[in-house]
């Protein structure tokens, strides 16, 4: 089983769309949870961190679930802006900056 | 203030070359990490250094090997390039004060093997 997990996509969605991803890990002592975007043929950019109270930023809301071992993002009201693609990433206790990604989700906001 | 410095930015080799790649990171981080994206791929994590050493390593052999300067920037070497190697390498600069949690990558050396 991979350490990470998302779903696979891609996702085409319609501009205005709400579009949510999935994400599970497999190792229990998982610290830190995290969501980066990327764009094609670019760096990965950190786009929130996600808490277990869950937490929002705009039209952007994470949530974690330590118990299920499950990561979501919602987006809401997509832009054509929002295509990109999205890892979502954990980091173990005691690691300190060995990141643990998923293979992304790729995501395609259409007018 | 520069954010995580890589070059070069594209590199061709052929196999069984050796290649280094370079990474300044940005201003008041200490710590520096290493990851291979291949195509289709999520970054894999190769190896952390501070204080000019590696404090963690994935799962990469040793053809793969890295340095850090006093000036916290880094080199990645590979040696005996296999075709297999051709990826996006991005370097990740981070502050062990902040528990190095919160990375800020480069934008890569894309690296083709042929």
């Amino acid at each position: 089983r991979k350490e990470v997990e998302q779903d696979p996509g891609p996702f085409n969605v319609p501009e205005g769309a709400t579009v949510a991803f999935n994400c599970t890990y497999s190792n229990s002592a998982s610290q830190s949870f995290f969501w980066y975007r990327q764009d094609c043929r670019k760096e990965p950019k950190l786009l929130m961190s996600v808490y277990s109270s869950g937490n929002e930023d705009g039209r952007f809301t994470a949530q974690l679930n330590r118990a299920s071992q499950y990561i979501s993002l919602l987006i809401r009201d997509s832009k054509l802006s929002d295509s990109a693609t999205y890892l979502c990433v954990v980091n173990l206790a005691g690691s300190q900056g060995n990141l643990i990604f998923g293979k992304g989700t790729k995501l395609s906001v259409k007018p | 203030d520069a954010g995580v410095t890589q070059s070069p930015t594209h590199l061709i080799k052929t196999r069984g070359q050796q290649v280094t790649l370079r990474c300044s990171p940005k201003s008041g981080h200490d710590t520096v990490s290493w990851y291979q994206q291949a195509l289709g791929q999520g970054p894999q994590f190769i190896f952390q250094y501070y204080e000019e050493e590696e404090r963690q390593r994935g799962n990469f052999p040793d053809r793969f090997s890295g340095h850090q300067f006093p000036n916290y920037s880094s080199e990645l070497n590979v040696n005996a390039l296999l075709l297999g190697d051709s990826a996006l390498y991005l370097c990740a600069s981070s502050s062990l004060d902040r528990g190095n949690e919160k990375l800020f990558f480069g934008s890569g050396t894309q690296l083709s093997v042929l």
